[in-house]
């Protein structure tokens, strides 16, 4: 069972450079988030999503874009990689039961530093 | 992930006893509460969850204590073993009908043998 799936684990970008993080889930689970990670602070929402076609900007989205054209999948895009958005990224996801009162299942991260 | 937590307040307990971590939520209307576990270059993993309409939850090895009154969580590991050591933070739901959490920074606890 592997849960949630992110690609890549690691990376490295040049200032202004685009690149597309993954992640896919395989629980049929409707709700899907995407948060990032700075050393010393809670994680912060990015974007999430309560269905495929479905998206929305969480705390910090500028700089991101996502999509949602299936259940499985939420990837998040950066166009202009910057050194502010150094960070760990993580993907997540829940059922949506109980009026969203259920866990999240999270990814193992992408961890992304711009240079 | 592995720079995560260089500013964390730190819980070293020796192996065998009780520890309690504590953490202050923000929001009076939030009804629905979770502990995670992050250990290191990994995702956080849930660990205990809690209802507001609840003031106390019991899992294994694992007690969760709410206390509305003050906007106070407590996660209470009993028989604290090395694996427990990790990174623990707390999340919060606001009231129903949103979808979004807000979590707490951590505290690290350290096992010592």
């Amino acid at each position: 069972n592997a849960g949630v799936t992110q690609t890549p684990k690691f990376r490295i970008l040049k200032i202004g450079q685009s690149m597309t993080l993954q992640c896919t889930q395989d629980m049929n689970h409707n709700y899907m988030y995407w948060y990032r990670q700075d050393p010393g602070m809670g994680l912060k929402l990015i974007y999430y999503s309560v269905g495929a076609g479905i998206t929305d900007k969480g705390e910090v989205p500028n700089g991101y874009n996502v999509s949602r054209s299936t259940t499985e999948d939420f990837p998040l895009r950066l166009e202009l990689a910057a050194p502010s958005q150094t960070s760990v990224y993580f993907c997540a996801s829940s059922s949506g039961q109980g009026g969203g009162e259920q866990p999240q299942h999270f990814g193992d991260g992408t961890r992304l530093s711009i240079l | 992930g592995e720079s995560v937590g260089l500013h964390l307040p730190t819980l070293s307990v020796q192996e065998g006893d009780n520890s309690i971590i504590n953490c202050a939520y923000s929001n009076s209307a939030s009804d629905y509460f979770i502990w995670y576990k992050q250990e290191s270059g990994k995702g956080p993993q849930f660990i205990i969850d809690i209802r507001s309409n609840m003031d106390k939850r019991q899992g294994q090895r694992v007690t969760v204590l709410l206390n509305k009154t003050v906007k106070h969580l407590s996660l209470q590991i009993a028989a604290t073993q090395p694996g427990d050591s990790a990174v623990y933070f707390c999340a919060e739901k606001g009231s129903s009908g949103t979808y979004k959490y807000i979590f707490g920074t951590g505290t690290r606890l350290k096992v010592l043998a």
